[in-house]
């Protein structure tokens, strides 16, 4: 019983570098999410996936771009990072996109940018 | 109008007593309304849930209380103990809207 995985775990990346958080989920589900959670901002939600090939901005999507690969994978990637963006990352998925079910999260990524 | 606002930031009880955490919220188009539990360094995961046809729902020593003309929902934990130390996130959805988070209260049960 995996549920949603994220990779990596954790990352220290300069400013200015590029990388792709990871996510996957096993449960069949059709929404995926990707949210940041800052002290005292609570998750924040960048970009959703309502279903397979679909793709849409959250409330924080600037500086972010995200694809979903497949049923399974939905990737968020930092083009370029700044400190700005030094958050735990956190990856959701629902059931159904527009029914009110369980969402699912990941166990986070922690990345900080200098 | 898409905010839930969430109180108190922060909040320590005895072993035994009684949290309370509040949440209030402006959209009237929300329908399901669930708390969400975080451990450090684990992802939220879901508590308990309520949708407005009912006041009040329990599971175990956990109560959300609901109050619709106010908009306001308040999550109750009954003999709190040391485990319950986390982290509780209240959240708002409605239909095909987006779940909307609370800003998070960070609880902490004193042995």
């Amino acid at each position: 019983n995996a549920g949603v995985t994220q990779t990596p775990k954790f990352q220290v990346l300069k400013t200015g570098q590029s990388m792709t958080l990871q996510c996957a989920q096993d449960m069949n589900h059709n929404s995926m999410y990707w949210y940041r959670q800052d002290p005292g901002m609570g998750l924040r939600l960048i970009y959703y996936s309502a279903s397979e090939g679909t793709t849409d901005k959250g409330e924080v999507p600037n500086g972010y771009n995200v694809s979903r690969l497949n049923k399974r994978e939905f990737s968020l990637r930092l083009e370029s990072a700044a400190p700005s963006q030094t958050s735990v990352y956190f990856c959701a998925s629902t059931l159904e996109w527009g029914k009110n079910t369980e969402a699912f999260f990941g166990q986070g990524t922690r990345l900080t940018v200098v | 109008q898409q905010q839930v606002k969430q109180s108190p930031q922060s909040l320590i009880v005895q072993k035994g007593g009684i949290s309370i955490i509040n949440c209030a919220y402006e959209n009237t188009a929300f329908d399901y309304f669930p708390w969400y539990q975080q451990f450090p360094g684990k992802g939220p995961a879901l508590l308990i849930a309520i949708r407005p046809d009912v006041s009040e729902k329990k599971e175990g020593r956990f109560t959300i209380s609901f109050n619709k003309s106010a908009k306001q929902f308040s999550l109750h934990i009954m003999d709190s103990q040391p485990g319950d130390s986390a982290t509780y996130f209240c959240a708002a959805s409605a239909g095909t809207y987006k779940y909307i988070f609370g800003t998070g209260t960070r609880l902490k049960v004193l042995a």
